[in-house]
């Protein structure tokens, strides 16, 4: 069954736009992560957040992590037509086998110039 | 730069073939994982290994193997191919025992089994 499982399934925007995506879990983690993945090729991490934490940032990637409800959202800020892609989040369970990621179904963004 | 090759970009096969799934990491992790990524359902985690000779099942090992001879290369194996394997195959590695260690992955193999 899939842990995570992201929102909206697809989302267009301009160029410029701010781009929000949301990702709901089903079990206690450890840790959340995105990963970016392009067309017909392998995923990119991006970020990590730990349970102890609610915010990061990395450039213009923000996100926040909610664990009494279980979801994550992933603000990409100006964004550009490079920034079209899959986005996936992943939890790393609390407890259970090392570094054993489990990914959700992912978000489609494309960034119209 | 953490470089994680996968042999085949794209690999056709026929039913009931036994096909052989490379993939090779060059920074000495410690663990590697076969995923398979459907639309609609994500990716999904096939077998992992933590280390030489070790392997553990993940959601979906049904139908596949591994092998592990070396720390840099894991093998995935479709011992009797079949149309429900038809899929994209990523393979990734990690480093250590940390959670916190992202994955690398390469960039995939998409198989086709007719």
């Amino acid at each position: 069954s899939q842990q995570g499982e992201e929102d909206p399934q697809a989302l267009s925007i301009q160029e410029g736009e701010n781009a929000t995506m949301n990702c709901s879990y089903k079990t206690s983690i450890n840790n959340l992560q995105w990963y970016r993945q392009n067309s017909g090729r392998g995923l990119v991490h991006l970020i990590l957040i730990r349970s102890n934490e609610r915010e990061k940032h990395s450039g213009r990637l923000r996100v926040t992590l909610d664990t009494s409800k279980k979801s994550s959202s992933l603000l990409i800020t100006a964004s550009r037509a490079a920034d079209t892609a899959s986005y996936f989040c992943a939890t790393a369970l609390y407890g259970g086998a090392t570094n054993k990621l489990i990914f959700g179904t992912g978000t489609l963004l494309a960034v119209q110039p | 730069d953490v470089k994680v090759t996968q042999s085949s970009r794209y690999l056709v096969k026929r039913t009931g073939e036994k096909v052989f799934l490379e993939c090779v990491q060059d920074m000495d992790h410690e663990n590697m994982f076969w995923y398979r990524q459907d639309p609609g359902l994500g990716l999904r985690l096939i077998y992992f290994s933590y280390d030489v000779k070790m392997k553990e099942k993940g959601d979906i090992p049904e139908g596949y193997s591994v092998s592990r001879e070396k720390k840099e290369r894991f093998s995935l194996i479709l011992e009797s191919a079949s149309t429900n394997q038809t899929s994209m195959y990523l393979c990734a590695s990690s480093r250590g025992q940390s959670k916190y260690s992202p994955l690398h992955f390469g960039n995939g193999t998409r198989l086709t089994v007719t």
